[in-house]
């Protein structure tokens, strides 16, 4: 069964901080792996999209990393901002038939605090 | 601006009456699809659509119904809603190949009582 785990639950952190999110998968056969961004109430955003090949995908103060041999990926914030606190969903792509098949993470809840 | 719309944002129903969730996107994308949001699940896919006339069932579809009559429009109809259909649900939608950015919409708070 594909699954997407996420870790943790959720996290406080001072603003200006650095922190990191990790996701860990078993999802089969894989094809790509998203990281979203979602405030309370709202719809999720894309942060970055990686695929197989891709180690490291920045976007602004948010990189993200892959390793497909082990299945995890992590999302790196670098001087959190207020505007950061939100959930950050890890969204595992799987290809089947020609469709692709999308296994949310629940997310992590991140909180920064002034 | 690439926009995914879903009306209502919120409502508030009484089980048994009928109702229908609109989602519109204005990016000319052939996939949509519906999910819902419970605490702590991941969002899960109720119905997806590949393009006009061509829809199939996700992982939780039992109690709903879509269409796809015109490519920008993915309406989510619960003929008769139950409580345990009181959710937050998500249109979203994107060119359908693999690794494209899949754009949501604000979402839908649903409560049957």
């Amino acid at each position: 069964k594909n699954q997407v785990e996420q870790s943790p639950q959720s996290l406080i952190i001072l603003e200006g901080k650095n922190c990191t999110l990790q996701c860990n998968y078993t999802v089969s056969p894989f094809s790509n792996l998203r990281w979203y961004k979602q405030d309370t109430g709202r719809g999720p955003v894309s942060l970055t999209i990686m695929t197989f090949s891709e180690n490291t995908k920045s976007n602004g103060r948010y990189t993200a990393t892959l390793d497909a041999d082990t299945k995890q990926s992590s999302l790196h914030i670098t001087a959190s901002q207020l505007s950061d606190s939100a959930s950050y969903i890890c969204v595992v792509s799987a290809m089947r038939f020609g469709n692709e098949k999308l296994t949310f993470g629940t997310g992590t809840r991140l909180t920064i605090i002034p | 601006e690439a926009q995914v719309t879903q009306n209502p944002r919120y409502l508030i129903t009484v089980t048994g009456k009928k109702l229908t969730v609109t989602c519109s996107q204005n990016m000319n994308h052939e996939y949509m699809s519906w999910y819902r949001q419970d605490p702590g699940l991941g969002l899960r896919q109720i119905y997806y659509s590949m393009n006009v006339e061509v829809t199939d069932k996700g992982d939780v579809p039992e109690g709903y119904k879509v269409s796809r009559k015109e490519k920008r429009n993915f309406p989510l109809i619960l003929e008769s809603p139950s409580p345990n259909q009181t959710s937050l649900y998500f249109c979203a939608s994107s060119s359908g190949a693999a690794g494209n950015t899949i754009y949501f919409g604000e979402g839908s708070w649903l409560t049957v009582v």
